[in-house]
């Protein structure tokens, strides 16, 4: 099973909206509705930010919104902020009992 | 408030068996909603999943890594464990547990919440 393809960078500036993208296949995740995102800042651990593609915890900030066409997830983050700088990270269901990862994008903010 | 701590050697040599532990504190490991996880990320690069146990025994691995791959939960201790058999240079990364969520049905649920801070684990030739 290949790991998800995410772009490995990104960058926006204060206030803007950016959209990060984690495309797979029609094996994972074009067949479930079963995508997650964690935000990982420079040594620490990840934090789920959202799951089954559009749900978020409680505690995110509703500046993140999740969602899903075909075979690619998108994750959004609206009225970027400087705290939002990390690594971000998509999780998808593959079948067979098997979960794989994105390679990760670095979003930088200008 | 659920927390998960990871602990092991820091360093293995090649070829021999890695094991680790996740002290579950705050919560119960028993719980019936939760499976309870393994995740690394080699230095520098992504995350990969290693597998689940809930605390009846029952497993689900990674298929890439499921021949080399024993967890085991202790409900007495609150804790579980990994193993990894015939450890390489690809296997030096950061180990985390984190807690998953639990489906009946077919499929695994990739919601991971919350992680251990993690543990470094390097494998020396």
């Amino acid at each position: 099973q290949s790991a998800l393809t995410q772009p490995a960078s990104v960058s926006g500036s204060p206030g803007q909206s950016i959209t990060l993208s984690c495309t797979g296949t029609s094996s994972d995740v074009g067949s479930y509705n079963l995508v997650s995102w964690y935000q990982q800042h420079p040594g620490k651990a990840p934090k789920l930010m959202i799951y089954e593609v559009s749900e978020r915890p409680s505690g995110v900030s509703n500046r993140f919104s999740g969602s899903k066409s075909g075979n690619t997830a998108s994750l959004t983050i609206s009225g970027l902020q400087a705290e939002d700088e990390a690594d971000y990270f998509c999780c998808s269901y593959a079948g067979n009992s098997n979960l794989v990862f994105g390679g990760g994008t670095k979003l930088t903010v200008l | 408030q659920l927390q998960l701590q990871e602990s092991g050697p820091g360093l293995v040599k090649s070829s021999e068996t890695l094991s680790l532990t996740c002290t579950v504190s705050g919560g119960s490991i028993s719980s019936s909603s939760y499976y309870w996880a393994w995740i690394r990320q080699p230095p520098g690069k992504g995350l990969e999943w290693i597998g689940i146990i809930y605390y009846s025994g029952s497993t689900y691995y990674n298929p890439s890594l499921k021949s080399r791959v024993t967890m085991s939960v202790d409900t007495s201790t609150n804790q579980f464990s990994l193993r990894l058999s015939s450890v390489t240079a690809a296997d030096t990364a950061v180990y985390y547990c984190a807690r998953q969520a639990y489906s009946s049905s077919w499929y695994l649920r990739p919601h991971f919440d919350p992680w251990g801070q993690g543990t470094l684990l390097t494998v020396s030739s």
